[in-house]
């Protein structure tokens, strides 16, 4: 039981580039979340999604877009990288009850730098 | 929009010391309130979690309190270990509080 999965572990990406990240859960949870984690500004949530084929808007949202095509996967697209978005990258994944109502359940991170 | 705040943003303790972190929310709907631990590259894993229908929880060191009334609720360790030291977050309606950065000293 691998929990959450992230790929890639690092990236690095010129300014106007595009780039997918993949999350994977093998728990069967309904719920999956991709947050950005800054220094200082604790995390924030871009995306998550209630179901297979809904997504949702968090609190930031601009700039991503992402799929869940699959129940196990959920994917965070850039489709025009910013410096603005170097960051570290979180996916979560919940059983029930999404709105903050259960325990996220963290992958270990996807470290994007965009110069 | 809903806030999180946590305080302090850092905190130094000596082993054996107890440590305690607190968290105000805005969302008076909200009724979950985790707290998740970071080690250093690594992601966030849950430590403990409170219910809104809960005033107190513990778990063997590690223990939260909750007041409804006054929307903020608090992480208690006691007896606190060098393997403590990490950040940690509090949540509320998937709002995230800035993180304390925990550092005991042997």
């Amino acid at each position: 039981n691998a929990g959450v999965t992230q790929t890639p572990k690092f990236r690095v990406l010129k300014t106007g580039q595009s780039m997918t990240l993949l999350c994977a859960q093998d728990m069967n949870h309904e719920y999956m979340y991709w947050y950005r984690q800054d220094p200082g500004m604790g995390l924030r949530l871009i995306h998550y999604s209630v179901g297979e084929g809904t997504t949702a808007k968090g609190e930031v949202p601009d700039g991503y877009n992402v799929s869940r095509l699959k129940k196990q996967n959920f994917l965070l697209g850039l489709e025009s990288a910013a410096p603005s978005q170097t960051s570290v990258y979180f996916c979560a994944s919940s059983q029930i009850a999404g709105g903050g109502t259960d325990t996220q359940y963290f992958g270990p991170g996807t470290r994007l730098t965009v110069l | 929009g809903e806030n999180v705040e946590q305080h302090p943003s850092t905190l130094s303790v000596q082993e054996g010391d107890s440590a305690v972190i607190k968290c105000t929310y805005s969302d008076s709907a909200s009724n979950y309130f985790p707290w998740y631990k970071q080690e250093l590259g690594k992601g966030p894993q849950l430590i403990i979690d409170i219910r809104s229908n809960v005033g107190e929880k513990k778990d063997q060191r590690i223990a939260v309190t909750l007041n409804k009334t006054a929307k903020h609720f608090s992480l208690h360790i006691t007896e606190t270990q060098p393997e403590d030291s990490a950040v940690y977050f509090c949540s509320s309606a998937l709002i995230f509080g800035k993180g304390t950065t925990l550092s005991v000293s042997s």
